[in-house]
């Protein structure tokens, strides 16, 4: 079965370092997501991206988030300088375009931890 | 606002049927109804989704009602790898599925 996969699954970095998170959506889907969920809390909509572009963003993807589709495969979200407050698990989804029926597939998760 | 109502937990024992009711206060007749669930702190995972009948795949069954206001989701043979938080959401079917998480009902399956 197709999946998202994530990596890494965890990451520790120091406030203020910049950190890559990384992502490969399955293969012919075109929407790509990045949600985080702060430890206790409900999962909550970072961005979405579609045709190489943002297509919508919450207020917490502020100007030091980033999303980019280096290539052909791989989605990632860039934090430039990471804050105590972005610890979390960042979770990557996809979903097909144009189906009429589908849903969101999403990924294990990258537990980022900043000291 | 339009608000998503859940109970907030629910126990259900290993073998019998577990219904997982939501309320929205409102819902556009576009708009589908998606059952998600996230085991532990895993990736939140598709369960099913329907738009005025009801529906049933491999995981589950959903019944919806005449309004659309009211959905349950039902597993029916629960097991201990079901217990999971269960999040009922609304969207539009096809292409972008940005998914609005609520605080969803935490099923816990006892032996």
């Amino acid at each position: 079965e197709p999946e998202v996969t994530q990596t890494p699954s965890h990451q520790v970095t120091q406030m203020g370092q910049e950190v890559i998170l990384r992502c490969v959506p399955i293969s012919n889907h075109l929407y790509f997501y990045w949600y985080r969920q702060i430890l206790g809390q409900k999962v909550e909509f970072l961005v979405s991206f579609y045709n190489n572009e943002i297509s919508e963003k919450s207020e917490i993807f502020d100007d030091q988030f980033s999303v980019e589709r280096p290539d052909g495969s791989n989605f990632t979200l860039k934090i430039r300088s990471t804050k105590l407050e972005d610890s979390a698990m960042y979770f990557c989804a996809s979903s097909e375009d144009l189906v009429s029926n589908t849903e969101a597939f999403f990924g294990q998760g990258t537990r980022l931890t900043v000291v | 606002d339009a608000k998503t109502t859940q109970p907030p937990s629910m126990d259900c024992a290993e073998g019998r049927a577990a219904n997982l009711p939501c309320n929205h206060s409102t819902i556009s007749g576009n708009e589908y109804v998606y059952w998600y669930r996230q085991i532990h702190s895993q990736g939140p995972q598709y369960i099913i989704h329907g738009l005025k009948n009801n529906e049933t795949n491999e995981m589950a069954s959903l019944i919806i009602t005449e309004d659309r206001k009211s959905s349950t989701l039902i597993l029916p043979h629960a097991t201990l790898r079901d217990t999971a938080v269960y999040y009922c959401i609304k969207t539009y079917s096809g292409g972008y599925q940005k998914v609005t998480f609520g605080t969803g009902t935490k099923l816990q399956v006892i032996p």
